[in-house]
């Protein structure tokens, strides 16, 4: 299985200010045949579902608001809030579809400083 | 708008089997553009893939090796939904169970069900 572990296991940030979440693959999830980094991001709240923030390592999902960025490839990748809100308080997760079974990271808890 | 519906009991007793079902609405369990799975979320475990069917020609199943035994999802297109049936369970199958679609040629997760927590306790 792919082990995704994920750094730091908590942050917090000052309203407005950036936000890094980083993610290591325990190998590579870079598919040289179509150019694409299977790994994906979630931002979960208490009492709801994980919502899907970014996939193929950089691609944000319809909706989701341009603060939150995705970059890296191989194996080492950063999710990116730009400036934090305080709605984006929540664990996120990276997750690998390179290869099943399909694993996710431990997460990482985001708060407010 | 797609949205996954799910259903099932709360409490599931040892060695029983738990049994979910997730409704699809907006979208056909048998579409051969997404897969459907579940994925349950435990304190020990975090966020833990249990396996996804999908309909290409025909119907394909994988499962998390760890489950292979116990686990089945069936697709039930009449009804446009999928179920999670784990056989046998133990107080470590206590989880938040989450049936989940992914887009067809990536694995990523785009929409979830609202989540059910399942306590496996007699």
């Amino acid at each position: 299985d792919i082990v995704m572990t994920q750094s730091p296991d908590s942050l917090a940030v000052s309203l407005g200010e950036r936000a890094t979440i980083n993610c290591k693959s325990s190998q590579s999830v870079f598919y040289s045949s179509n150019n694409n980094n299977y790994l994906a991001w979630y931002q979960h709240k208490p009492g709801q579902p994980p919502k899907a923030l970014i996939y193929w390592a950089s691609t944000r999902e319809s909706g989701v608001p341009d603060r939150f960025s995705g970059s890296g490839s191989g194996a080492d990748f950063t999710l990116t809030i730009s400036s934090l809100q305080a709605e984006d308080v929540a664990v996120y997760y990276c997750q690998q579809y390179y290869d099943t079974p399909f694993t996710f990271g431990q997460g990482t808890k985001l708060e407010i400083k | 708008q797609l949205q996954l519906q799910q259903s099932g009991p709360g409490l599931v007793k040892p060695s029983q089997t738990l049994s979910l079902t997730c409704a699809i609405s907006g979208d056909s369990v048998s579409s051969n553009r997404a897969t459907w799975g579940w994925v349950r979320q435990s304190p020990s475990r975090g966020l833990e893939w249990l396996g996804r069917t999908y309909y290409k020609s025909k119907w394909y199943f994988d499962y998390a090796l760890s489950l292979k035994s116990r686990i089945t999802i069936n697709p039930d297109t009449s009804k446009n939904q999928f179920s999670l049936q784990l056989k046998s369970v133990t107080p470590e199958d206590t989880a938040m169970y989450y049936c989940a679609r992914t887009a067809s040629g990536a694995g990523n997760f785009d929409y979830w069900g609202q989540g059910t927590l399942v306590t496996v306790s007699s």
